[in-house]
């Protein structure tokens, strides 16, 4: 139980070009989702939280009209990057907790963006 | 959330009990210990978490010290597929949470 998924895995795209990546919770609902990303030899920093039907919250420093964040079912986020530079690529993974078992994340596998 | 100390790297043989020890000296009375691993490439996987007692389940072991101010996480025959880069996180838990990762320990298994 508790598994997470992310599509799609890889994804390359041409700068200035917008990318959607999905997280999902395939067997339990998750009120609460979270965003991280990873740079190269770096550990995960997270991005945003995601409460469903509700806003993001934001990190400082993470540029919410840049990652828009959608949590819009119990089983579903989305992270939206826009107009992307290279810069932006990086390895971005989302966590959910289920309702039943607030006190832990679970991870899904990850989505490596390349933007060229 | 409080700051943790664990060693950079360290090894273990297959089949040998793998101890990776963690430092959390400025654990409030509220925050449970997280344990998380990495395997490269991958999301991480969560492993275990305890607030005083010693916990156990299929993955591992975790002691707590008496005090809190330490803990060890104990995998009891490793594998080569263990290795990773684990990370111990003191939190609070509960909803919204948020998880700071740190640098965690790469545990390389060896044949």
């Amino acid at each position: 139980g508790a598994v997470v998924s992310q599509h799609p895995s890889r994804v390359i795209c041409k700068s200035g070009t917008s990318v959607k990546i999905e997280c999902r919770s395939l067997d339990f609902q998750a009120t609460t989702m979270f965003w991280y990303r990873q740079f190269p030899k770096k550990s995960l920093m997270l991005m945003a939280t995601s409460n469903e039907g509700s806003k993001a919250t934001y990190e400082q420093g993470v540029e919410k009209d840049k990652f828009l964040i959608n949590h819009a079912s119990l089983t579903l986020s989305t992270l939206t990057v826009t107009s992307a530079h290279p810069e932006d690529s990086s390895f971005y993974i989302c966590s959910a907790s289920p309702l039943s078992q607030t006190d832990t994340q679970y991870f899904g596998p990850g989505t490596r963006l390349t933007v060229l | 959330d409080a700051k943790t100390t664990q060693p950079t790297s360290m090894d273990c043989a297959e089949g040998r009990a793998a101890n990776l020890p963690c430092n959390h000296s400025t654990i409030s009375g509220n925050e449970y210990v997280y344990w998380y691993r990495q395997i490269h490439s991958q999301g991480p996987q969560y492993i275990i978490h305890g607030l005083k007692n010693n916990e156990t389940n299929e993955m591992a072991s975790l002691i707590i010290t008496e005090d809190r101010k330490s803990s060890t996480l104990i995998l009891p025959h490793a594998t080569l597929r263990d290795t990773a880069v684990y990370y111990c996180i003191p939190n609070s838990g509960g909803s919204n949470y948020k998880l700071t990762f740190g640098k965690g320990t790469l545990l390389t298994v060896n044949p």
